[in-house]
């Protein structure tokens, strides 16, 4: 199974600001997801990230805000830009690994925009 | 589209006592369904899953789960809950993959507390 670093694993930021968030992966992975959990609500889908190619993001979430890197097979970062105490949340990076069937996460980054 | 419904915000149990969480879901075609675990500042951990086979399947610290075809249903059990058991759980269903990758939808998640 994939072992997945996420960091940092919170952050207290100014509003206006921007965070990078990282996850390494301990193996080559074809699919990296980007996901945002808001208090009390279940996990929402940013973008997918493959290697080499531009990110493909969902409905509601758009590159400007959400930059992601995809420049290897075992890394990836989100970006939050330009920051709002709206985008106060857990991201949470996640993988699938080609011999499972489940999802891996890695432990999410928790962010405060004050 | 597919859909996973968790009609508990909250489930309340004794410890000792057993825990059921439910689950229904709405997919096309056969499902791939799976349980997960979150801990407080934690990521998601995954519990256990059906793919195909036998509708009950055992996973992770005791935990179990029973494929129900005609109700739609992958209710989560546990025979005698732990107060360490008190977490957020995610009941998450994806189609199978065909030479691509199927992004899971996961539930609005459900509150377990074990009271001692």
């Amino acid at each position: 199974s994939a072992v997945i670093s996420q960091k940092p694993s919170r952050d207290i930021c100014q509003r206006g600001t921007s965070l990078t968030i990282q996850c390494q992966v301990d193996s080559q992975v074809t699919m990296m997801f980007w996901y945002r959990q808001q208090p009390g609500q279940s996990l929402t889908l940013i973008a997918t990230a493959n290697q080499g190619s531009e990110a493909t993001y969902e409905s509601g979430f758009v590159i400007d805000k959400f930059p992601i890197s995809r420049p290897n097979l075992t890394f990836s970062t989100l970006t939050v830009s330009n920051m709002s105490p709206e985008d106060s949340s857990i991201y949470l990076c996640s993988v699938e690994d080609g011999g499972y069937t489940e999802a891996f996460f890695g432990q999410g980054t928790r962010l405060t925009v004050v | 589209a597919q859909s996973v419904a968790q009609p508990e915000d909250q489930v309340n149990v004794a410890e000792g006592n057993p825990l059921t969480v439910k689950c229904t879901y709405s997919v096309s075609g056969n499902p791939y369904l799976f349980w997960y675990v979150q801990y407080p500042n934690r990521g998601l951990q995954f519990l256990l899953k059906y793919i195909t086979g036998d509708n009950l399947v055992k996973g992770s610290y005791g935990f179990e789960a029973e494929f129900n075809k005609s109700q739609t249903s992958f209710h989560l059990k546990k025979p005698s809950a732990l107060v360490s058991d008190s977490a957020l759980y995610f009941c998450a269903v994806r189609e199978p993959s065909s030479g691509g990758s199927y992004i899971p939808t996961f539930g609005r998640g459900t509150s377990l507390i074990v009271h001692p």
